[in-house]
């Protein structure tokens, strides 16, 4: 069954340092979406990508971040000069053209310390 | 600013009791999805309601939507401490597909 994969499973980091969080697509989907998870609380939006470029993003997702897509398959998201409050579980999700349904990979759990 | 909300946050219940979960949202949309996610994991999709007046079951899950009332439900029968999970609805905002959640249910089912 085609799944979402994200890499790291976890990362820390120091901060004021800049990681990537890595995630594979299912391979026929078009649209891209990075949410995050602050331990305990709800999921939050940040940013949803379609045909290489950004189609709708929330208030969090502000100067700090980028995402590209650099080959057909990955989808990155940048984080610059981490801070603490950057500490999170960070979902990848894709959904296929036409499709209704969001398909999440494991996450990336961040630590910032 | 759409917005989502559930109640109860909590919930604990018998194994073998019945009890609904609810979500209402702030402005129209006719997608509203439901998710479970176990501690520590990712949100496994349950059910993806499309109009007005849908209802769909999985075992012991139903949920339904009302649009116009902007309400959905999940209604759990005869719960089994498997059921132990965090259940969040989201909605969209009809604009590539992003979606809202709600801050989630914890249901703890005991013996």
């Amino acid at each position: 069954e085609p799944e979402v994969t994200q890499t790291p499973s976890h990362q820390v980091t120091q901060m004021g340092q800049e990681v990537i969080l890595r995630c594979v697509p299912i391979s026929n989907h078009l649209y891209f979406y990075w949410y995050r998870q602050i331990l305990g609380q709800k999921v939050e939006f940040l940013v949803s990508f379609y045909n290489n470029e950004i189609s709708e993003k929330s208030e969090i997702f502000d100067d700090q971040f980028s995402v590209e897509r650099p080959d057909g398959s990955n989808f990155t998201l940048k984080i610059r000069s981490t801070k603490l409050e950057d500490s999170a579980m960070y979902f990848c999700a894709s959904t296929g053209m036409g499709a209704t349904e969001a398909f999440f990979g494991q996450g990336t759990r961040l630590t910032v310390v | 600013e759409l917005k989502v909300e559930q109640n109860p946050l909590f919930l604990s219940m018998q194994e073998g009791k019945n009890y609904t979960i609810y979500c209402n949202y702030s402005t129209t949309s006719d997608r509203l999805y439901w998710y479970r996610q176990d501690p520590g994991k990712s949100l496994e999709s349950l059910f993806v309601l499309l109009s007005n007046g849908a209802v769909k079951q999985e075992g012991r899950l139903m949920a339904s939507l009302d649009t116009k009332a902007r309400l959905s439900t999940l209604h759990i029968t005869a719960a089994v401490h498997d059921l132990s999970a965090t259940y969040f609805c989201a909605v969209d905002t009809n604009s590539g597909y992003a979606l809202n959640f709600g801050k989630g249910t914890s249901l703890l089912v005991t013996p």
